[in-house]
C-alpha cells in the first residue's frame, strides 16, 4: 500500500505569496491531518479533516486554512507569508476515530 | 492542552551503548504513542501504549508505560547508528486536538 505523499517537496516563497501545499492520503484512510513542525516550537497540530469537513483547528491565524476534497485528498493554503511561516509541513493520515498517524515526507518552506 | 515534556533534548553516545529517554506529563492520557522521525522524512509510529504499567518491546527498544498514566521511556539497547533521529512521543488531548507532541529527544549514534 502506498504512504502518504505530499507535494512539492520543497517550497522557497517571498514575503507577502501565497502557497498551496498537497496531501494525497493512504488508500482507505478518510481522516488527513495536518502539522506544522519548526525547530523552536516542535510539532504543532494545524486542522483536520474528514468527509470533506474540518473537524478540529490548532492555534493559528485565519492565514491557515485547508480543504479536504471527495476522493480524501487534502491542500492547505497560507495567505500572505511571513517569516515565521518557515517550516517543515507535515501531512498525516488515519483511520477514522484511531489516533495512529501515518506521515507523510513533508513539505519544506522557506519564506524569505 | 494537555503538555508533554520530553528529556534529554540532545542526546550523543557511542554505538553499543544503553540509554533511556522520556516523556512527561502533569496530565493522564488515555494512551502514549512513539514516533521516530529521520533527517528529511515524516515521523514513523513505532509503538502505541494503553495500558498503565504497560511494556512493549520491538527488538532492542523497550517501551512503557507509568502506572498513573502520566508518563513514559523508552530504552535502547546497544544502539546502533541506524537508531539515531528524532524520538517524538505524542497523546490524545484533552482539548479539540487529536494529538499533542512533545518537542522530541534528537539521538545521534556514533559508530
Amino acid at each position: 500500500k502506498a504512504g502518504v505523499t505530499q507535494t512539492p517537496r520543497y517550497l522557497i516563497k517571498t514575503r507577502g505569496q501565497q502557497v498551496t501545499l498537497s496531501c494525497s492520503p493512504i488508500s482507505g484512510h478518510r481522516s488527513v491531518s495536518w502539522y506544522q513542525q519548526t525547530p523552536g516550537q516542535g510539532l504543532q497540530f494545524l486542522f483536520e479533516y474528514f468527509s470533506e469537513t474540518q473537524r478540529n483547528k490548532g492555534n493559528f491565524p485565519g492565514r491557515f486554512s485547508g480543504r479536504q476534497f471527495s476522493n480524501s485528498r487534502s491542500e492547505m493554503n497560507v495567505s500572505t507569508l511571513e517569516l515565521g511561516d518557515s517550516a517543515l509541513y507535515l501531512c498525516a493520515s488515519s483511520l477514522v476515530g484511531h489516533l495512529e498517524q501515518y506521515f507523510g515526507p513533508g513539505t519544506r518552506l522557506t519564506v524569505t | 492542552t494537555q503538555l508533554l515534556e520530553q528529556s534529554p533534548q540532545f542526546l550523543s553516545i557511542q554505538e553499543g551503548e544503553n540509554l533511556t529517554v522520556y516523556c512527561n506529563s502533569s496530565s493522564v492520557f488515555s494512551s502514549l504513542q512513539w514516533y521516530r522521525q529521520e533527517p528529511g522524512e515524516g515521523p514513523v509510529l513505532l509503538v502505541t501504549v494503553v495500558t498503565g504499567g504497560e511494556v512493549k518491546k520491538l527488538k532492542r527498544l523497550t517501551f512503557q508505560f507509568g502506572d498513573a498514566r502520566k508518563d513514559s521511556s523508552l530504552h535502547i539497547t546497544a544502539a546502533q547508528p541506524g537508531d539515531t533521529g528524532l524520538y517524538l512521543c505524542a497523546g490524545p488531548n484533552s482539548g479539540n486536538t487529536p494529538l499533542v507532541f512533545g518537542k522530541g529527544t534528537r539521538l545521534s549514534v556514533i559508530a
